[in-house]
């Protein structure tokens, strides 16, 4: 199994302010990543595929980077709306793997 | 717009078989190059995958549960199910079913479903 690992688990911060989240694979998985939102009592959201790429209707403040093991998702400014747990999730093999998850919380 | 809606009972008992529906609307599942999906999350958790089936009716499941893991589908009802054997307590936990493209992964989810294990 490709295992997956975000850092951090939860993450403090204040309306306006720049958030980084990084996700770390156990094997290089190119740019088959994707990010989730996840809300209390929904389901997650597509963010961002392919490493880096926006999902139709994001908000421009989210955006990805990184290949092969190492990939960070960065809310530009953060929003009240963007408070939730965020995960990570490989798609390179078939057994698709994720995140443990990072909570965004208000500082 | 694609719909995905998860539907089972709510309460297994231990042993028994786990069973879920997740009917699609808005696009047919055997069109397009197009994986359906179930995940499962259990309370204050992380996500799990469970297996998948394709539009061509393959299916790849998750080791750690493919002993106990049927999905199939049902195209005139633009269905695909869900049945989990032998569960436990360990089994309790929000089910989705979800839409996966090769270059977007899940694109599109169902709300989810609880099922809870208890005798």
């Amino acid at each position: 199994d490709i295992q997956m690992t975000q850092s951090p688990s939860t993450l403090s911060a204040s309306v306006g302010d720049r958030v980084t989240i990084t996700c770390r694979a156990s094997q290089s998985i190119s740019s088959w990543l994707a990010w989730y939102q996840q809300k209390p009592g929904k389901a997650p959201k597509l963010l961002i595929y392919k490493a880096s790429n926006l999902e139709s209707g994001v908000p421009s403040r989210f955006s990805g980077s990184g290949s092969g093991t190492e990939f960070t998702l960065t809310i530009s400014s953060l929003q009240p709306d963007d408070f939730a747990t965020y995960y990570c999730q490989q798609y390179k093999s078939y057994l698709y793997t994720f995140g443990q998850g990072t909570k965004l919380e208000t500082k | 717009q694609v719909q995905l809606q998860e539907s089972g009972p709510g309460l297994v008992k231990p042993s028994q078989t786990l069973s879920l529906t997740c009917t699609v609307s808005g696009g047919s599942i055997s069109s397009g190059s197009y994986y359906w999906h179930w995940i499962r999350q259990p309370a204050g958790k992380g996500l799990e995958w469970i297996g998948r089936i394709y539009t061509s009716g393959t299916t790849d499941y998750n080791p750690s549960l493919k002993s106990r893991v049927t999905i199939s589908a049902d195209t005139p009802k633009n269905q695909f199910s869900l049945k989990l054997s032998s569960v436990t307590a360990a089994d309790t936990a929000v089910y989705y079913c979800a839409r996966a493209t090769v270059t977007t992964a899940y694109d599109y989810w169902g709300q989810g479903t609880l099922v809870t294990v208890s005798s």
